[in-house]
């Protein structure tokens, strides 16, 4: 089946710190890979997008690029602000339909 | 241009009572969702409709949930009776092309005492 698998608990770190959150995923042919983020009291926005191998999608200074050989998804930031403390979320499509399937999310926590 | 909107923020019921929740999805997004989130977890799919079909409900437990999508437009789902295990955050979500992903409403945040 489709799946999608995040790195486990919270990240910490301080503002502008690197920020890196791991995603791998598991799903037969060609999925569209996805970074969602959840803002305090929030419900989810979509961050970026990929749809195709080696495709990289950023948004906000956040990056991620589609790995196929690795079935990754890991996403990226240089320089983190507070304002990027929120609950992140990677997921995938099968091609062709939008029935998306989430990893359990990484919370983080930018410290001024 | 509006986004999803769902009704209400929050509700508070005592378990075996009926609730509700409405959703309002994006102008021209043809597929609508409804996911549950619970605490600490990736939202998960409850069902999907293509306009007013619900195309994908394997996820529904249909002894207690319903949901509908008349018109093709505005959608409610419904959970009677209410469990104490049905407490989560309700999340309805619009699409309009596959592989675009999906735009997510606030949700309701269901309590259940």
């Amino acid at each position: 089946g489709n799946s999608v698998t995040q790195m486990e608990g919270p990240v910490t770190l301080s503002e502008e710190a690197f920020l890196t959150i791991n995603c791998t995923y598991t799903a037969t042919g060609y999925p569209s890979l996805f970074w969602y983020v959840q803002y305090p009291g929030e419900g989810l926005q979509l961050l970026l997008k990929a749809t195709k191998a080696d495709d990289k999608g950023s948004n906000k200074g956040f990056e991620a690029t589609y790995r196929k050989e690795t079935t990754s998804f890991h996403l990226e930031k240089g320089s983190v602000q507070v304002s990027d403390s929120a609950v992140y979320f990677c997921a995938l499509s099968p091609y062709g339909n939008n029935r998306l399937a989430f990893g359990k999310g990484n919370q983080v926590v930018v410290i001024p | 241009e509006a986004g999803v909107v769902q009704s209400p923020r929050y509700k508070i019921i005592e378990k075996k009572q009926p609730v509700a929740f409405w959703c309002n999805p994006i102008s021209g997004h043809n597929t609508l969702y409804w996911y549950r989130q619970n605490l600490g977890q990736g939202p998960e799919l409850l069902i999907r409709y293509e306009n007013e079909e619900a195309v994908d409900d394997s996820q529904l437990p249909k002894d207690r949930f319903s949901a509908e999508r008349l018109k093709g437009v505005d959608s409610t789902l419904k959970i009677q009776p209410a469990e104490l295990g049905d407490s989560a955050v309700y999340l309805c979500a619009s699409s309009l092309e596959p592989g675009e992903g999906l735009f997510f409403g606030s949700g309701t945040q269901l309590s259940v005492l």
